[in-house]
């Protein structure tokens, strides 16, 4: 599997603030980049993803930016609240349709959300 | 989106025994994956379950260590064999970009 690196390991804001969690990528091969929320002792859940062929996309206070040149997305999330305080991950896929994508991770930000 | 349900949520087991975890989808789907947490680390591909074939597996992962059956379009088994406390981790059943709530796995 293809690397995708995730940076910070860890992030504290306050709330209110902005959170901002970055990712690249090797594979230009990369068609569908997601990202995850994850709460302790739950599964992984998607949050939003994106494709190459746009650049910004944004739901509800979160944002993912694509940077196809650089290889690199960004998850904003505005207005940060303490709900959000869980670990982030984005990931990467080559997937012809829904079912048959096969995920690289990053290696995960703990958010915390300070009140 | 589909909804995925896993079973067991957790087990506690003994090492050099084996425990197969089952996931359930409410929709036929094509492919189904399987991946492993460690704790506190990210998740990594086990292996991906097609239904009529073999499964296929990513380096690190062996079919005797992680035998997968994948009977019909909507259900998947993952057995975790001979296990030791290394094995102790999260295993989360994936389809379509979604994920299972996971089955926590503690190995004695």
């Amino acid at each position: 599997q293809q690397q995708v690196k995730q940076s910070p390991q860890s992030l504290i804001v306050q709330k209110g603030g902005i959170s901002i969690i970055n990712c690249a990528y090797e594979n230009t091969a990369f068609d569908y980049f997601p990202w995850y929320q994850q709460f302790p002792g739950k599964g992984p859940a998607l949050l939003i993803a994106i494709r190459p062929d746009v650049s910004e996309k944004k739901e509800g206070r979160f944002t993912i930016s694509f940077n196809k040149s650089a290889k690199q997305f960004s998850l904003h999330i505005m207005d940060s609240q303490p709900g959000d305080s869980a670990t982030y991950f984005c990931a990467a896929s080559i997937g012809s349709s829904g079912s048959a994508r096969q995920l690289t991770f990053g290696s995960g930000t703990q958010l915390t959300v300070l009140p | 989106s589909a909804v995925i349900s896993q079973k067991p949520s957790r087990d506690i087991c003994q090492r050099g025994t084996s425990l197969t975890i089952q996931c359930q989808v409410d929709s036929q789907v094509t492919m189904m994956f399987w991946y492993r947490q460690q704790p506190g680390q990210s998740l990594t591909l086990i292996a991906t379950a097609n239904q009529g074939s073999e499964a296929t597996y990513e380096s690190g992962f062996v079919i005797d260590k992680f035998p997968i059956s994948r009977p019909n379009l909507t259900f998947s088994t993952l057995t975790v064999s001979n296990m030791s406390p290394e094995d102790s981790s999260i295993y989360l059943c994936s389809v379509d970009s979604g994920f299972g709530q996971g089955t926590r796995l503690t190995v004695v």
